[in-house]
């Protein structure tokens, strides 16, 4: 089936620093790709919604100076959080889906710790 | 905008017997997707069943399957024969029927976590 990889599953920066998450589809062209958040035992919070070629859609509330996202190719999509503090300490989960009424397809997610 | 309700926090179960997860919605669309989600220890998103809100046949997979309600907007998962491996996270989730770009998000609920006790 398809699969999405998300690298890295977990990452420790220092407060100040940034840090980027790396989401791929492995064997389709994933023209669509969503970065949700997760905080313990919360559910997932959509972030921002992005297009291969295009900007990336924002839920309100969301920083887009923050929380970069580039989706440059049909088969990667980067989440970069800047100036990362210890409140950005979250789950950041990633699905992509293809073209036309394809299912969606999540990543492992990544674990971000900031100190 | 789509609101996804799941209003029990945790539930237990016996391993063997069955249980019932409850989910409510609220829309203005008449035709989306439902789905629940998985999530283990592992955090992996894991699809269980999924329905298409034109179909009112309820969705099979298995040990899963769904009672949905349409006019009443509740959608809940049944689990037979409860297993250890079940024991999870689980995610009441709301898609849009219109294909489109941002239309393809999911709207979760808040999730129940199931305990399997042996």
């Amino acid at each position: 089936g398809a699969v999405v990889s998300q690298h890295p599953s977990w990452v420790i920066c220092k407060s100040g620093t940034s840090v980027k998450i790396e989401c791929r589809s492995l064997d389709f062209q994933a023209t669509t790709m969503f970065w949700y958040r997760q905080f313990p035992k919360q559910s997932l919070m959509l972030m921002a919604t992005s297009n291969e070629g295009s900007k990336a859609t924002y839920e309100q509330g969301v920083e887009k100076d923050k929380f970069l996202i580039n989706h440059a190719s049909l088969t990667l999509s980067t989440l970069t959080v800047t100036s990362a503090h210890p409140e950005d300490s979250s789950f950041y989960i990633c699905s992509a889906r293809g073209r036309g009424k394809t299912p969606l397809h999540f990543g492992n997610g990544t674990r971000l710790t900031v100190t | 905008a789509q609101t996804v309700t799941q209003s029990q926090p945790e539930m237990s179960v016996q391993e063997a017997e069955t249980v019932t997860l409850s989910c409510t919605y609220d829309t203005s669309e008449s035709d989306y997707y439902l789905f629940w989600y998985k999530q283990p220890p592992s955090r992996q998103m894991i699809l269980v069943i999924r329905q298409e809100a034109y179909k009112q046949q309820n969705a099979t997979e298995n040990r899963f399957s769904v009672n949905f309600q349409k006019a009443a907007k509740s959608f809940s998962l049944k689990i037979s024969d409860s297993q250890l491996g079940d024991a999870a996270m689980y995610f009441c989730a709301y898609r849009s029927q219109n294909s489109g770009g941002s239309n393809y998000k999911l709207t979760f609920g808040k999730g129940t976590l199931l305990t399997v006790n042996p």
